[in-house]
């Protein structure tokens, strides 16, 4: 069954507007980590953000925020603010942890999202 | 953070030899992953590389074809062994730990295109 569900293959957004890129993941485990990664057209994978499950805050970094609703098992990116600069490929990625409840660091990835930005 | 660099940046080679891939990192790690990335898709973990003892490798990846050594906590290396076109990815090392259990690093990447 897949783990991390990007539903939005493209988005597209006015420069200066707020987006919002969904993901969905699916697990019976209580204690999970949440990603979001950046891949521009270079290859390179850019850390965002991160979200603990039992973290109560949404987390946020600048401009990325990350809306956590648990009972419905999603985890969606808010970039605020848009720049050209964020036209990119966006991942949503799911960390598993062993029984002993630490990090395994395993990392499943969603199918990714490209978002584009309009001047 | 951690900066992570890997050796080669991209390549190009021939089916039937093989490429090693260097990864560094400027602190010492928990933890360091090798992921591969196929033309279009999403990111698949190949194996974690384990400190002196062999890497754990994921179903459908097998020592033979990958394999991986980690001398220390800052260095490990991947060979893609016997190539194919197939094997034609990015390929992605990845790090936990010494700073924050609660990010994972990627280095730049390896682009590796098999003829």
């Amino acid at each position: 069954a897949q783990k991390i569900t990007q539903t939005q293959p493209g988005m597209f957004v006015q420069e200066k507007e707020a987006v919002t890129l969904d993901c969905t993941y699916d697990t019976s485990d209580q204690s999970y980590g949440l990603f979001w990664y950046k891949q521009p057209s270079s290859g390179e994978m850019i850390f965002l953000i991160y979200q603990g499950s039992y973290d109560e805050q949404n987390a946020t970094e600048g401009r990325y925020s990350l809306n956590f609703q648990k009972a419905r098992k999603s985890a969606n990116l808010v970039i605020s603010a848009s720049q050209l600069g964020d036209s990119a490929m966006y991942f949503c990625a799911m960390r598993e942890f062993n029984a002993g409840g630490t990090s395994y660091g395993k990392l499943t990835f969603g199918q990714g999202t490209i978002l584009t930005v309009h001047p | 953070s951690a900066v992570i660099s890997q050796k080669p940046s991209r390549d190009i080679c021939q089916r039937g030899t093989s490429l090693t891939i260097q990864c560094q990192v400027d602190s010492q790690v928990t933890m360091m992953f090798w992921y591969r990335q196929q033309p279009g898709q999403s990111l698949t973990l190949i194996a974690t590389a384990n400190q002196g003892s062999e890497a754990t490798y994921e179903s459908g990846f097998v020592i033979d074809k990958f394999p991986i050594s980690r001398p220390n906590l800052t260095f490990s290396t991947l060979t893609v062994s016997n190539m194919s076109p197939e094997d034609s990815s990015i390929y992605l090392c990845s790090v936990v730990g010494g700073f924050s259990t609660d990010t994972q690093y990627f280095g730049p990447g390896t682009r590796l295109t098999v003829l």
